[in-house]
């Protein structure tokens, strides 16, 4: 089945640090990807998303890029900053089911 | 306003009660859906829900049952809480023209 595996966390950065967050994925088709992103304490959020191959979702200084050759959906960032602090998920829509990574913890010291 | 919420968003209670979680939205969606996290395992699906009259098993199912009261409205039981059932509850809506959900807060529910 659907599947998505990111690496494994906590990811500990200083601000201003250059942040990757990897993820791949191994799907039937070409289905949508999404990062979404947990605040303490909160729900989750959706960060961005991409449709198609070579798609790039982009959000509040966030990227990601849909490769299909190397079935990968890597979460980037130029400059971390301690509001970034938060656990992120990177998923797949299989159908109506979205299909979840484990979650990356990121933490950001000043 | 939110556009998803749930209530309780905290909850204590003892194994064997019988526990009711409750999501409303405001998105005018037909899809609803309830999930569950547990530390690192990421979102599991428990139930779904297409429209009113269409109510679908997720892949843990098992011990829990949900009503659509409305096309708003999606609850979740707990017919007999059991401590493995400590977990984060999200609800969660969507509609039918893009694959993108929208999630509630959660509910943290401890069953001791």
């Amino acid at each position: 089945g659907d599947s998505v595996t990111q690496m494994e966390g906590p990811v500990t950065l200083s601000e201003e640090a250059f942040l990757t967050i990897n993820c791949t994925y191994t799907a039937t088709g070409y289905p949508s990807l999404f990062w979404y992103v947990q605040y303490p304490g909160e729900g989750l959020q959706l960060l961005l998303k991409a449709t198609k191959a070579d798609d790039k979702g982009s959000n509040k200084g966030f990227e990601a890029t849909y490769r299909k050759e190397t079935t990968s959906f890597h979460l980037e960032k130029g400059s971390v900053q301690v509001s970034d602090s938060a656990v992120y998920f990177c998923a797949l829509i299989s159908g109506y089911q979205l299909i979840w990574g484990a979650g990356t913890k990121l933490i950001i010291k000043p | 306003d939110a556009d998803v919420t749930q209530t309780p968003r905290n909850r204590i209670t003892k194994t064997g009660k019988r526990i009711m979680l409750e999501c409303s939205q405001t998105k005018g969606h037909d899809r609803m859906y309830w999930y569950r996290q547990d530390p690192g395992l990421g979102l599991q699906l428990i139930y779904y829900s297409f429209d009113v009259k269409d109510i679908n098993k997720g892949e843990i199912s098992d011990g829990y049952s949900v009503s659509r009261q409305a096309q708003a409205k999606f609850s979740l039981s707990l017919e007999s809480a059991i401590p493995n059932q400590t977990a984060l509850y999200f609800c969660a809506t969507s509609d039918q023209n893009t694959d993108t959900q929208y999630f509630g807060p959660g509910t943290r529910l401890t069953v001791l």
